[in-house]
């Protein structure tokens, strides 16, 4: 069974930094793209970022770009999203999920792990 | 970027009675697209892709179709287990998107 398990969400400051965590199992992690998605209050889901199984292609939302840093750790099934110069607007529930491919391309979300909530505030 | 508008924003439909979703694209493209239903406190979960090809293991009353502009997401018959929030999501063009979302509910 795919279980994709996000960790690391917090309340931060404007300006500050977290790193998300997302622990996966029930398959051959290194074959497939993974994906973070974000909800924030009262809108709908949003993509964030994007990585390939190999980690050597990266796609990110432009509102993150420059920010936000998607990378992931084959040997241990983790993938993770560095995010830096957070704003009001990072504010959200952060969904990690798995892709039916390598790369992340034509991707949509066959699983997605239970989220975990990001708030911004000073 | 391909704007994805979903409607209505709130469907209320009787129990046993069929629902029909609606989601339209800015842009012309054949078959990537993608239908989660979202449950509170649940994670989304994936309906439908390829506009109309079912996950295993999703009950039948479920349904996609369409192509273009126009795609569909039809309940045949409501349950109450299907009370939930429903998204499309295009995987054609980077950056993908989704719609704001149909809420279904109960009448």
């Amino acid at each position: 069974e795919v279980q994709l398990l996000e960790s690391g969400g917090d309340l931060v400051q404007p300006g500050g930094s977290l790193r998300l965590s997302c622990a996966a199992s029930g398959f051959t992690f290194s074959n497939f793209a993974m994906i973070w998605v974000r909800l924030a209050p009262g809108k709908g889901l949003e993509w964030v970022s994007a990585i390939s199984g190999r980690g050597d292609t990266t796609y990110y939302a432009d509102s993150v770009k420059g920010r936000f840093t998607i990378s992931r750790d084959n040997s241990v099934d983790t993938v993770f999203l560095e995010m830096n110069s957070l704003r009001v607007d990072d504010t959200a529930v952060y969904f990690c999920a798995k892709g039916p491919l390598s790369y992340p391309s034509y991707c949509y979300l066959d699983h997605w792990g239970q989220g975990t909530q990001v708030v911004v505030s000073s | 970027e391909i704007v994805m508008t979903q409607s209505p924003a709130t469907l209320s439909v009787s129990p046993g009675e069929r629902a029909t979703l609606s989601c339209r694209a800015s842009q012309t493209f054949s078959s990537n697209l993608a239908w989660y239903q979202h449950k509170p406190g649940q994670p989304p979960r994936l309906l439908i892709y390829g506009a109309a090809t079912r996950v295993t293991g999703i009950p039948a009353r479920f349904s996609g179709s369409g192509s273009g502009t126009d795609f569909t997401l039809t309940i045949s018959s409501l349950q109450s287990e299907d009370v939930a929030v429903y998204y499309c999501q295009q995987y054609n063009n980077w950056p993908w998107t989704f719609g704001q979302g149909t809420k279904v509910e109960i009448k």
